[in-house]
């Protein structure tokens, strides 16, 4: 069965800091998902991650996936309250691009003036 | 353009009652899925459509959940009869290709089972 862990769970921060989120998973694959909730909405896709050593940014938010560590990062930058939501991280674990994924539990960041 | 439509927003039910949930996905997106996404937890896949056949619904409970996608576009999912565990939101989500665009969700459904 395959497991994504998120670390941290739960992460607080002052604006201006920097931080990173950790996703971890437990089988091969070489599609990784970034999706932001905020509380009572749906999901919004971040980044789609392809192949081992991608990297993507937007804004304040760059990701990162190694492929060979089963290693997923979401750095971010310079911190905004804006940013405050949930973050997902999801693993396709048919390597087909089916969308068939499996969700970590989140990280809660909050944000801090 | 139109995002994914889910409705209704909010359902309150009793337990061993049923219940049904629709969605209407974007337009021209041929692949449907459904997920649950329980309190406080991540999104879980239930059932995939690939126009009106199913692709995958291997985590789909089917002694009392089932979906169906009616000329590949409209789908609903029921729930008959509910349990106390069944309390989630529901989310409906759809993409072009699979897996070479985004990924775009619903609101999602927020039932609540008591």
């Amino acid at each position: 069965e395959l497991k994504v862990e998120q670390n941290p769970l739960f992460l607080s921060m002052q604006e201006g800091k920097n931080y990173t989120i950790y996703c971890n998973y437990s089988t091969t694959s070489d599609r990784l998902y970034w999706y932001r909730q905020d509380p009572g909405k749906s999901l919004e896709s971040l980044f789609v991650l392809l192949s081992n050593g991608a990297v993507k940014q937007e804004g304040r938010l760059m990701a990162s996936l190694d492929t060979k560590a089963r290693l997923s990062t979401l750095h971010i930058t310079a911190a905004v309250h804006d940013l405050s939501a949930t973050y997902f991280c999801a693993v396709d674990p048919s390597g087909a691009g089916s969308y068939q994924l499996t969700f970590g539990k989140g990280t809660k960041l909050s944000v801090i003036p | 353009e139109a995002g994914v439509a889910q409705s209704p927003r909010y359902k309150i039910i009793e337990k061993r009652q049923s219940v049904a949930f629709w969605c209407n996905p974007i337009s021209g997106h041929a692949t449907l899925y459904w997920y649950q996404q329980i309190l406080g937890q991540g999104p879980k896949l239930l059932i995939q459509f690939q126009n009106n056949g199913v692709v995958d619904d291997s985590q789909l409970p089917k002694d009392r959940f089932s979906a169906e996608r009616l000329k590949g576009v409209d789908s609903t999912l029921k729930i008959q009869p509910a349990k106390l565990e069944d309390s989630a939101v529901y989310l409906c989500a759809s993409s072009l290709a699979r897996g070479r665009e985004k990924l775009f969700f619903g609101s999602g459904t927020q039932l609540s089972v008591l």
